[in-house]
């Protein structure tokens, strides 16, 4: 089914620390994983993708992981600015049947300095 | 680089109206996707084009209904407005994939509809 995030989870960092948000996408057969950063009255940004022949991607700072047994996707940002407060989306695609992407719940994260 | 451009940025309609969002995509991407954002919620697709042709198609309202032209540029026709098509539209674009393989959706800034 499809998710709709009406809580949005919050996820709150010191600047410079490590953040972790993490993405449980809903079906099995899904073949590639995009993260998008959306600020305020802003369209989703990309960030990275992966497709499912791989299980680690890594970008500028950022890196997603990805766990298919357990239907888990997970970005991980280092050093965290104040710039990359936002809310996090990750986004999953069937790629062979159709163009949709299904939206993940978001999760906001605030860094303080 | 260049990014996907949607005008307008805001519109006002009152119930019961139409309205009309346009979309241009990133130079040489061939497919636009269209999605909603209401408050506080993730995007839900709409509909997508390739070639002008519909690609495929997810919750858009039958009073919605869309077009790609042979610039790739797209437009959205929404008719009847109600209270609850209060949103943010979003037009995201794309080359075609190999193969039927997706590519990445690069996302325009959007389009806030108030309809009072």
């Amino acid at each position: 089914g499809e998710s709709v995030g009406l809580h949005l989870p919050t996820l709150s960092v010191q600047e410079g620390d490590n953040s972790i948000i993490n993405c449980a996408y809903s079906n099995s057969a899904s073949d590639y994983f995009i993260w998008y950063k959306q600020e305020s009255g802003k369209g989703p940004q990309f960030i990275i993708d992966i497709r499912s022949n791989m299980d680690k991607r890594q970008g500028q700072r950022v890196t997603v992981l990805l766990n298919k047994t357990v239907k888990h996707l997970s970005l991980q940002i280092a050093a965290t600015q104040p710039g990359d407060s936002a809310v996090y989306f990750c986004a999953e695609n069937l790629s062979y049947n159709t163009d949709k992407l299904i939206f993940g719940t978001g999760t906001r994260l605030q860094v303080f300095p | 680089a260049a990014g996907v451009i949607q005008s307008p940025r805001h519109l006002i309609k009152e119930k019961r109206e139409t309205a009309t969002l346009k979309c241009y995509p990133i130079p040489r991407h061939d497919t636009v996707y269209w999605y909603q954002q209401g408050p506080g919620q993730d995007p839900q697709f709409l509909i997508s084009f390739y070639e002008k042709m519909q690609s495929d198609k997810g919750s858009i309202p039958d009073r919605f209904s869309a077009q790609q032209f042979s610039d790739y540029h797209s437009e959205l026709n929404m008719s009847s407005l109600e209270l609850g098509d209060s949103a943010l539209y979003f037009c995201a674009s794309s080359p075609r994939g190999a193969g039927g393989l997706q590519e990445t959706q690069y996302f325009g800034p959007g389009t806030r509809l108030l309809v009072l």
